[in-house]
């Protein structure tokens, strides 16, 4: 049974490029959330995408956008990056009915310089 | 804002003894209670959930919640050196469904 999966590992851009983080949710699993970890600091939501709408969206700008696919794989993209987005960014895959329970990827790690 | 608070440690243990990890939650309205655990450089692990008053135990780990508190704490009996790690408290969000609020973590070392 696969579990949650994210590329690339590591991911290295420079102030104002863009950048596009993707997540492949558990097996059964069909909502995808997006996490942003600062060194320190505990995972901040995002967002949440089920049936490939944008459910819910934490206190992060427009810079930040997403997609699902079909098969419930998603994308997080990032434009104009500023150097505070220097992050481990966490895929986070659930069930809608269990959406609370969710489970991690192995996560993004994006320096911005 | 909702808020998790956690103390961000070093807790450190002896081999063997248990450990107390501790969590307060700022809002009333929250149902769902999480434990994870993540390894230096690693992402988190989902380890404990409990939604009901009380104490839930799985193998060496205890979670226990009081909602009136607004508290949630870990138990980790015969801690390893295995178990050094931050451990992270989440919590859901009234009426947010899926938008876990997580505290910043508290750092365990188990000693040998």
């Amino acid at each position: 049974d696969a579990g949650v999966t994210q590329s690339p590992t590591h991911l290295i851009k420079t102030r104002g490029q863009q950048v596009t983080l993707r997540c492949s949710p558990k097996s059964g699993h069909d909502t995808v959330s997006w996490y942003q970890q600062a060194l320190g600091q505990g995972p901040q939501f995002i967002f949440q995408y089920y049936e490939e709408e944008e459910r819910q969206r934490g206190n992060f700008p427009d810079r930040f956008s997403g997609h699902q696919f079909p098969n419930y794989s998603s994308e997080l993209n990032v434009n104009a990056l500023l150097l505070g987005d220097s992050a481990l960014y966490l895929c986070a895959s659930s069930k809608w009915d269990l959406t609370d329970t969710q489970y991690f990827g192995p996560g993004t790690r994006l320096t911005v310089l | 804002q909702k808020e998790v608070e956690q103390n961000s440690g070093p807790l450190s243990v002896p081999e063997g003894a248990i450990a107390s990890l501790n969590c307060t939650y700022s809002d009333r309205g929250s149902q769902s209670f999480f434990w994870y655990r993540q390894y230096s450089g690693k992402s988190p692990e989902l380890i404990m959930s409990i939604y009901s008053n009380g104490d839930k135990e799985d193998g060496r780990f205890t979670a226990q919640l009081n909602k009136a508190s607004q508290y949630v704490s870990l138990l980790i009996r015969d801690s390893q050196p295995s178990d050094s790690a931050t451990y992270l408290c989440a919590v859901n969000q009234r009426g947010s469904q899926g938008n876990l609020i997580f505290g910043k973590g508290t750092k365990l070392s188990v000693k040998p």
